[in-house]
């Protein structure tokens, strides 16, 4: 079944205690792309990936980083974690860039609870 | 900065009816524009998405229209059921970049 994966899903944390939210697709997607989505705010984009090892920053990259080392996983990684960063996360791929006609797959969403 | 506005923020409609949600943004110099829908609890799903040289998407029961030059799109229901119950949400590709950026979303209930 082709899908975009996330882990955990639910993760609850203190203040600056590194995290990692995986993200793997089994459709060979070229590109990948991290959101956040808070109420009032929608879905704001943190990072995006054209292919492994290109990444760019979104809208809202500020506090977090991202890696493509391999073209189905696209990690995010919150290095100091704080209050602010409580969201739910979504992960997203699609084949290539969003100027195509493809359309954009989404994970199930990570809930974080940054205390 | 491109925006992208949905209303009304909520819908309820009786089950049955014909119903049309609105999304606009600011920036018409856009790629597409795609439809998904969000279910409480999980991920999105695409609906239809149109290139920006296209007029409308139809899939089923869904229509989907755009008009780049006046920066509107309308995702029109026909027949709504209560399965079609979820928070519609629309997003357009960022012109000269590969963000996406999404409105707020229409929360709709169809009442049985």
């Amino acid at each position: 079944e082709a899908q975009v994966t996330q882990n955990p899903r639910y993760l609850i944390t203190v203040t600056g205690k590194k995290l990692t939210v995986t993200c793997s697709q089994n459709m060979n997607h070229e590109y990948m792309s991290w959101y956040r989505q808070d109420p009032g705010l929608g879905l704001r984009q943190i990072y995006y990936s054209m292919n492994v090892e290109v990444t760019d920053k979104g809208d809202v990259p500020e506090g977090y980083k991202v890696s493509r080392k391999e073209k189905r996983n696209f990690p995010l990684i919150l290095e100091s974690p704080s209050p602010n960063q409580t969201s739910l996360y979504f992960c997203a791929s699609s084949l290539s860039g969003i100027a195509g006609p493809y359309e954009q797959y989404f994970g199930p969403g990570t809930r974080l609870t940054v205390t | 900065k491109q925006e992208v506005t949905q209303i009304p923020a909520a819908l309820s409609v009786p089950e049955g009816e014909n119903l049309v949600l609105n999304c606009s943004f600011t920036d018409s110099a856009i790629y597409n524009l795609q439809w998904f829908r969000q279910d409480p609890g999980k991920g999105l799903t695409s609906l239809l998405l149109i290139q920006s040289s296209q007029r409308e998407q139809t899939s089923g029961r869904l229509n989907a229209s755009l008009d780049k030059s006046s920066g509107r799109s309308t995702l029109y229901i026909a027949a709504s059921q209560p399965g079609d119950s979820a928070t519609y949400l629309c997003a357009v590709s960022g012109s000269g970049a590969n963000n996406l950026f999404f409105g707020t979303g229409t929360r709709l209930t169809v009442i049985p």
